[in-house]
């Protein structure tokens, strides 16, 4: 049982290159968000989603896509890389019901240059 | 949308002197009310948290303190220790939605 698996952990763009980071998770969640971590700053909702097949624009979802196309998996794609997207990057899932906990990735350190 | 302020932002304290974080939010409708501890290059570790159902948890030196109706919780840190030197966040969680707080860095000295 792994929990929250994000890919990768580390990455440098260029200004205008695109990437995407993946989240996997095998709890069988049905809710899955993307933050964003600017240092000395709390995490900002992306995107987030209630299930599979569906998508939402959180706090901060500009130059950012999602997709969640299996249950397990919730893709965030950069299509066109700047530096102001240079975070770190969790994503979290939860569950249904009396599931109130929230389990966080270990997040993707992104740097855009 | 919902909105959480919290204070301070640093906070120095004594090695086993006591903590206090504070937190507001804005929406009367969240009902979840977590706790997180985050080293530097970790990702945030849940230590506590509280439902909007109950006034006060506590769990070893950690406590939560939630008043419904000020729309404010805090939390409490106890005989702190070098290695409670850390950023912590507070959250409100509304609809399966979780806004943050701006974090508190604690700094704990020996």
């Amino acid at each position: 049982n792994a929990g929250v698996t994000q890919t990768p952990k580390f990455r440098v763009l260029k200004t205008g290159q695109s990437m995407t980071l993946l989240c996997a998770q095998d709890m069988n969640h049905e809710y899955m968000y993307w933050y964003r971590q600017d240092p000395g700053m709390g995490l900002r909702l992306i995107h987030y989603s209630v299930g599979e097949g569906t998508t939402a624009k959180g706090e901060v979802p500009d130059g950012y896509n999602v997709s969640r196309l299996k249950k397990q998996n919730f893709l965030l794609g950069l299509e066109s890389a700047a530096p102001s997207q240079t975070s770190v990057y969790f994503c979290a899932s939860k569950g249904t019901g009396g599931q109130f906990g929230y389990t966080f990735g270990s997040g993707t350190r992104l740097t855009v240059v | 949308g919902e909105n959480v302020e919290q204070h301070p932002s640093t906070l120095s304290v004594q090695e086993g002197d006591s903590a206090v974080i504070k937190c507001t939010y804005s929406d009367s409708a969240s009902n979840y009310f977590p706790w997180y501890k985050q080293e530097l290059g970790k990702r945030p570790q849940l230590i506590i948290d509280i439902r909007s159902n109950v006034g006060e948890k506590k769990d070893q030196r950690i406590a939560v303190t939630l008043n419904k109706t000020a729309k404010h919780f805090s939390l409490h840190i106890t005989e702190t220790q070098p290695e409670d030197s850390a950023v912590y966040f507070c959250a409100a969680s509304k609809s399966n939605m979780l806004t943050f707080g701006g974090g508190t860095r604690l700094m704990v000295k020996p």
